[in-house]
């Protein structure tokens, strides 16, 4: 059946870059999405990647799509405390797959 | 937009008990998913409604759940005799007609946490 795969956790120093990474199964999905959750919070859509795209750059964010690998990227530049969150990759149309999320915990 | 908004935010139950559980979605938004999500764990899909029908239902949805949406507009999750395996969040996300933008972003609400004693 279709997964989502991420790793859990990612600790980074306030300031450097974090890159959290995903793999996908279902290739026929037309965006591919990053969700954030803070504790207790429901899901704040980060950004999404259109299928067609192998990169997608918004303020200090940048979305890398390898089709080929069905592997996904986010990439959040200058990495702030506020950044601390569980990150989801999910992928789907109508349902949407979620990987576990990867917890960020940045640090000064 | 005022968002997606759910109720309660937090239900303690004990097992056996019913619950329900509303979702407002944000307005003209007509499709809307119920998903639920367990400790450490993504959301997992449950069901969804374009306006009034129930057009999937997921094998996680026994028969003990049921979800409404009469109207087209809010929508309803019932859990009967409750269970101490069905604690999660119960996440509630909707779509406008024709996607934002041209896609099909789900917007989600702040989910209502279930604690089955």
């Amino acid at each position: 059946g279709e997964d989502v795969e991420q790793s859990l956790f990612l600790s980074v120093r306030e300031g450097d870059s974090s890159v959290i990474n995903c793999t996908y199964t279902d290739s026929s999905s037309t965006y591919l999405y990053w969700y954030k959750q803070e504790p207790g919070a429901g899901l704040q859509l980060l950004t999404y990647i259109f299928s067609n795209m192998d990169m997608k750059q918004d303020q200090r964010l940048t979305v890398l799509l390898n089709k080929k690998d069905k592997h996904l990227s986010l990439r959040i530049a200058d990495t702030q405390t506020g950044d601390s969150a569980i990150y989801f990759c999910a992928d789907g149309y109508n349902k949407l797959i979620f990987g576990a999320g990867t917890r960020l915990a940045v640090h000064p | 937009d005022t968002g997606v908004s759910q109720d309660p935010r937090h239900k303690i139950t004990k097992r056996g008990q019913n619950v329900t559980f509303r979702c407002d979605p944000i307005s003209e938004h007509n499709r809307l998913y119920w998903y639920r999500q367990t400790l450490g764990q993504g959301p997992e899909f449950l069901t969804y409604f374009q306006n009034e029908a129930q057009l999937e239902k997921s094998r996680l949805l026994s028969d003990r759940f049921s979800a409404e949406r009469p109207k087209g507009s809010f929508s309803t999750l019932e859990i009967q005799r409750t269970e101490q395996g069905d604690s999660a969040m119960y996440l509630c996300a909707s779509i406008p007609p024709g996607g934002r933008d041209g896609t099909d972003t789900q917007y989600f609400g702040p989910g209502t946490r279930l604690t089955v004693l």
